[in-house]
């Protein structure tokens, strides 16, 4: 089972309107999780963090947790061609045997998401 | 914020040379950092954590040998990618976490990455 799991898309969204991203986590003992927006070529910049159950606005942008379902979204509200990139959705999954006491995180594929002019 | 500066940004090498990357955290000292790769197309995958001061903790299926890690200041992480193959060409990618919490729940900030190819 993937550990952290996404649409890889394209999900082509109009200009104007509400782009839904959503994400699974297999680790039920999960607790920090992120969104990541990453442009063709370049690094990753954090877009949001969420560590309790609900609602987490920023801006154009609200994060969705759901524990009990082990489902997190991201929403962007009023979408810009701007907004085109790949979405990665990252959570702090505990690694057994891997060593060390700070692991990385565990990234999903990522949704590429297209905002049509 | 946390900024993490990652040099060089892209590099092109002969198969069987050696590169060094280098990943400096700017304005915080980071005890742990993190190496990511990523190829076309997939997810960044965990290569390896860099410990300021001791061993490399790497991840399954990564050769320890062939991706040598020292982090020898609070500041600087270095992977030395010895003896490169094409296969070897990817994005690397490193990154710390900030330095307001540091702890696990708190994300990571990446440098600019460095697109490696082997020829």
């Amino acid at each position: 089972q993937k550990e952290v799991e996404q649409n890889s898309g394209p999900l082509s969204v109009p200009e104007g309107a509400i782009a839904s991203l959503n994400c699974t986590y297999s680790d039920r003992g999960s607790q920090s999780f992120f969104w990541y927006r990453q442009y063709s070529g370049k690094s990753p910049e954090l877009i949001m963090s969420i560590y309790s159950n609900g609602d987490k606005e920023d801006g154009r942008f609200t994060a969705q947790l759901n524990k009990a379902s082990q489902y997190v979204s991201l929403l962007i509200r009023d979408s810009q061609p701007s907004d085109s990139a790949t979405y990665l959705c990252a959570v702090n999954i505990g690694r057994k045997g891997s060593g060390g006491g700070a692991d990385g995180l565990t990234f999903g594929k990522g949704t590429h998401l297209i905002i049509q002019p | 914020g946390a900024v993490v500066s990652q040099h060089p940004s892209w590099v092109i090498c002969k198969s069987g040379t050696s590169v060094k990357i280098e990943c400096r955290s700017l304005d915080f000292q980071a005890t742990t950092m993190f190496w990511y790769r990523q190829f076309p197309k997939q997810s960044l995958m965990l290569m390896a954590t860099s410990n300021e001061g001791s061993k490399a903790t790497y991840e399954q299926g990564v050769e320890k040998d062939k991706f040598l890690i020292n982090h020898a200041s609070l500041t600087l992480s270095t992977l030395t990618v010895t003896s490169a193959h094409p296969e070897d060409s990817s994005f690397y990618i490193c990154s710390a976490r900030g330095p307001q919490t540091g702890g696990r729940g708190s994300p990571l900030h990446f440098g600019n990455g460095t697109r490696l190819t082997v020829t």
